[in-house]
């Protein structure tokens, strides 16, 4: 089955700053890969979403890369805010899948 | 509706007791998930449906846990004679299409805490 792994588990940024948090999987027929901002005591929420023929997307200060070849994406966050402390997910599924491969999570702090 | 809703938002049971946890889809969502996520942030898949068929359980405990998505009612998660270990949030996510290929919606998440 798939495995994903993700890193660091916990990242301490001063505001301003950039953050990235960096995914790999093991299973090839793997091709989509979303990942998700929990804040405590709340639902996982979708923030950016990649597909297997893309290598980039971006949706304002967040983008996420996609390296097939090498099975690992990141996520990247530019100009951090406080707001954006929060544990995050990275998942990867493929398209018969019945179910998402959730990374451990990684606990960002953004200080003022 | 266009937020997966799940009930109760906590629940309390003693070592033994049954647990039953309940989701509702988005509307026009044909595929549901459940995942235990516990303390450390895990998120460990339980099982799939499309619709009222199971599509994937390779993650269920099948000794205690069991699950239904019936035609026209919320879909349930029923836990017999709870355990310490099964202290966690039981979260149901939906999604138009299969996991691998469209984005999956989380409900609030129930919070069990056996006793």
């Amino acid at each position: 089955g798939e495995n994903v792994e993700q890193h660091p588990s916990t990242l301490s940024v001063q505001e301003g700053d950039s953050a990235v948090i960096k995914c790999t999987y093991s299973d090839s027929a793997s091709n989509y890969f979303p990942w998700y901002k929990q804040e405590l005591g709340k639902r996982p929420q979708l923030i950016i979403d990649i597909r297997s023929n893309v290598g980039e997307k971006k949706d304002q200060r967040i983008a996420v890369t996609l390296n097939k070849t090498a099975k690992h994406f990141s996520l990247h966050i530019t100009e951090t805010q406080p707001e954006d402390s929060a544990v995050y997910f990275c998942a990867a599924s493929g398209a018969n899948a019945g179910k998402s491969t959730f990374g451990d999570g990684t606990t960002l702090t953004v200080k003022p | 509706g266009e937020e997966v809703a799940q009930t109760p938002k906590h629940l309390v049971r003693g070592e033994g007791q049954k647990a039953k946890l309940y989701c509702a889809p988005i509307k026009g969502h044909s595929y549901v998930f459940w995942y235990q996520q516990v303390l450390k942030n895990e998120f460990k898949f339980l099982i799939s449906f499309q619709n009222e068929n199971v599509f994937d359980e390779t993650g269920m405990p099948k000794e205690r846990f069991s699950a239904k998505c019936l035609p026209n009612s919320p879909c349930s998660l029923e836990i017999q004679a709870t355990k310490l270990e099964d202290s966690a949030v039981y979260f149901c996510a939906s999604s138009r299409a299969r996991g691998g290929t469209d984005t999956q919606y989380f409900g609030p998440g129930t919070r069990l805490t056996v006793l």
